[in-house]
């Protein structure tokens, strides 16, 4: 069975950062692209950004860029998000999601909240 | 960068009937790139349909998806009080970005 469970959300004053990880089972993590959605809340879903299979190439949406980072590491079957410069913009649930394409597995989510 | 349109904002309709959710693309989109998710009050999203009309695994047959190059529909027959979530588009294409519709809401009367 496939699983993504995220971890290393939680409170963060502005300007802070904060790692986040999402671990993988059930599949061989090292053939999948990932991503990391956020959801602020009550609001819709927000594309964050994208690693390629070998962590070789991301992509970002124009509003972290910069700021986070996605990687991964394969042998841990684990991903990252390292969000640096904080803001209460920033304030989501970020889920991390498996596809080439599509995005056919997700996680639970996990709540980060920027505030002072 | 590609905008989708999602309307209505909130669909009310009752048990039984059929829903018809749309998708509008700001400019030209491979059917191939476009897929749908349902999202639960409290849960992850879920894919629905994929390549606009490709059911993904487990998805039941009242699910069906539809269209090319700007408009795009989902439609749900029979409708089930179990429907009740948040309906997205997205188009998933890896330059500039993958992007998602503000969503439908449904609701079932």
């Amino acid at each position: 069975e496939v699983q993504l469970v995220e971890s290393g959300g939680g409170l963060v004053q502005p300007g802070g950062s904060l790692r986040l990880s999402c671990t993988a089972s059930g599949f061989t993590f090292s053939n999948y692209w990932m991503h990391w959605v956020r959801q602020a809340p009550g609001k819709g879903l927000v594309w964050v950004s994208r690693v390629n299979s070998d962590g070789s190439s991301t992509i970002y949406a124009d509003s972290v860029k910069g700021r986070f980072t996605n990687s991964r590491d394969n042998a841990k079957n684990t991903l990252y998000l390292q969000m640096n410069s904080l803001s209460v913009e920033d304030t989501a649930v970020y889920y991390c999601a498996r596809g080439m394409g599509a995005n056919e597995y997700w996680g639970q989510g996990t709540l980060v909240t920027v505030s002072s | 960068e590609i905008v989708l349109t999602q309307s209505p904002g909130t669909l009310s309709l009752s048990p039984g009937e059929r829903a018809t959710l749309s998708c509008r693309a700001s400019q030209s989109v491979s059917s191939s790139d476009l897929g749908w998710y349902q999202q639960k009050p409290g849960q992850a999203p879920r894919l629905l349909i994929y390549g606009a009309s490709s059911r993904a695994t487990g998805i039941p047959d009242r699910f069906s998806g539809s269209g090319s190059g700007t408009d795009f529909t989902l439609n749900i027959s029979r409708l089930e009080p179990e429907d009740v979530a948040v309906y997205y588009c997205q188009h998933y294409v890896n330059s500039p970005g993958y992007t998602f519709g503000q969503g439908t809401k449904l609701e079932i009367k």
